[in-house]
């Protein structure tokens, strides 16, 4: 069955390190999606990416890096320049665009720093 | 303002009751939106998409008015297990763009 697959579920960061938020998908879905949300808060948009090699920052993109070397990988880094990364990660990733598209979620990576 | 809104609540209610939560949008260009359950420390479920002409799905409703540029989701009969965040997505797409954007997400809880 296709999906979405997200790595680790649970992760510890130490201040100063950076770690790498794995999202896989098998959908052949073009768009790919990276999300933040803290607790009792909403899903904000950090970086999304369209299409193979290209991507755009989304509403609080700093401290974050993305790559999209792969149609089906959208690997998300949580640098030491993030000063606050405890959250819930969410990968999601979208059909063609037109009506009626389902939206696809992993099950979420949650980060800690300790 | 934000691009999506919603009123995050939280919402109490008795089971049986009926609630109505509202979302709107501000960029009119907006194609496709979403009405999306949340249960604690979990990832968003797919409650239903939202269509113009409005749809229902057993006890919910969902509804789009463009000329105001919102969506609504009434529930009826509440069910313990409605309790949970009720999260309204719009999903704009032009050109280069394909975009998914979340409201902050209302939170339901049904009382017994």
């Amino acid at each position: 069955d296709g999906g979405i697959t997200q790595s680790p579920k649970y992760l510890f960061r130490k201040e100063g390190q950076n770690v790498t938020l794995s999202c896989e998908q098998n959908l052949n879905h073009d768009a790919m999606y990276w999300y933040r949300q803290d607790p009792g808060q909403g899903l904000r948009l950090i970086y999304y990416s369209q299409i193979v090699n290209d991507f755009q920052k989304g509403d609080i993109a700093e401290g974050y890096s993305v790559s999209r070397e792969k149609k089906e990988s959208f690997p998300l880094t949580v640098t030491s320049a993030q000063k606050n990364p405890t959250a819930f990660y969410l990968c999601a990733s979208i059909g063609s665009r037109g009506a009626g598209n389902t939206i696809y979620f992993g099950e979420g990576s949650w980060l800690t720093v300790v | 303002r934000k691009e999506v809104e919603q009123d995050p609540g939280p919402f109490n209610v008795p089971e049986g009751a009926t609630v109505a939560f509202n979302c709107t949008y501000s960029n009119s260009a907006s194609q496709s939106f979403f009405w999306y359950r949340q249960d604690c420390r979990k990832e968003p479920k797919l409650l239903m998409s939202v269509y113009s002409s409005g749809n229902e799905d057993g006890r919910f409703t969902a509804q789009l008015n463009r000329a105001s540029q919102y969506i609504s989701l009434l529930i009826r009969d509440s069910k313990l297990s409605d309790s949970a965040t009720y999260l309204c997505v719009v999903n704009y797409y032009g050109g280069a763009t394909n975009k998914l954007i979340f409201g902050t997400g209302t939170l339901l809880a049904v009382q017994p």
